[in-house]
């Protein structure tokens, strides 16, 4: 497919589970990008990639949240000791390069549910 | 820090009557703005976005936005809607060092009757 994948596209976890929400962004984006998504709320930035590096990882709650990009392609989020308050849809964007005139492709996000 | 503000949560319409969408930001430096769409079951998409120039902007689906600096807005208007128009709007900015980090607003419902 052309867009950004993300899997699985649901996922029901317990409270202190650990949990990893993959993204495949389309092929040749350099910068990604993963926001987090409350129920009635709009998205809120997570963490930024550039690379392989994380180049901007302010918006990570706290320490349980950690993400990677090791080859500079896919990228995984890792959630540590689940609670409910994690419950969200996590979005993954990217874009060619991390310029203004290049659009940020989303995908349809990771419906994440914790018990 | 920057932030955002859509003041209506949901704005119901009848199909082809105008709609306007209100954003408000609030920032300390220059910004760039954005507005995006959800449809159900969908990512977002990009319907527009004002980086510099002229200050009214037209986007795809017959969408344009106005940048007023003064009045710190870039409220999102289309002349008359449709049915296929029912998703749900997000504005956003970002400043200009800063990519496509985004700061969203809350939202707006937009619910087109027949």
């Amino acid at each position: 497919g052309a867009g950004v994948s993300q899997t699985p596209s649901n996922k029901v976890t317990e409270k202190g589970k650990y949990v990893e929400l993959r993204c495949d962004p389309i092929s040749g984006h350099t910068a990604l990008y993963w926001y987090r998504q409350s129920l009635g709320q709009g998205p809120e930035f997570l963490i930024y990639f550039q690379g392989t590096g994380a180049a901007d990882d302010s918006g990570l709650p706290n320490d349980r949240f950690f993400a990677v990009r090791p080859e500079g392609s896919v990228s995984t989020l890792k959630i540590q000791r689940t609670e409910r308050g994690d419950s969200a849809v996590y979005l993954c964007a990217s874009s060619l390069t991390r310029g203004m005139n290049t659009e940020a492709f989303f995908g349809q996000g990771t419906r994440l549910t914790v018990v | 820090a920057q932030s955002v503000t859509q003041l209506d949560s949901q704005v119901p319409v009848f199909e082809e009557a105008p709609v306007e969408l209100r954003c408000n930001y609030s920032s300390s430096v220059s910004v760039y703005l954005f507005w995006y769409v959800q449809y159900p079951n969908q990512g977002l998409q990009l319907l527009l976005k004002y980086l510099s120039g002229s200050t009214l902007v037209k986007g795809i689906n017959g969408f344009e936005a106005e940048f007023n600096k003064s009045q710190t807005s870039f409220h999102l208007r289309k002349p008359s809607v449709h049915i296929s128009d029912t998703a749900e709007y997000f504005c956003a900015v970002t400043l200009n060092n800063a990519g496509n980090m985004l700061t969203f607003g809350g939202g707006t419902r937009l619910m087109v009757k027949p």
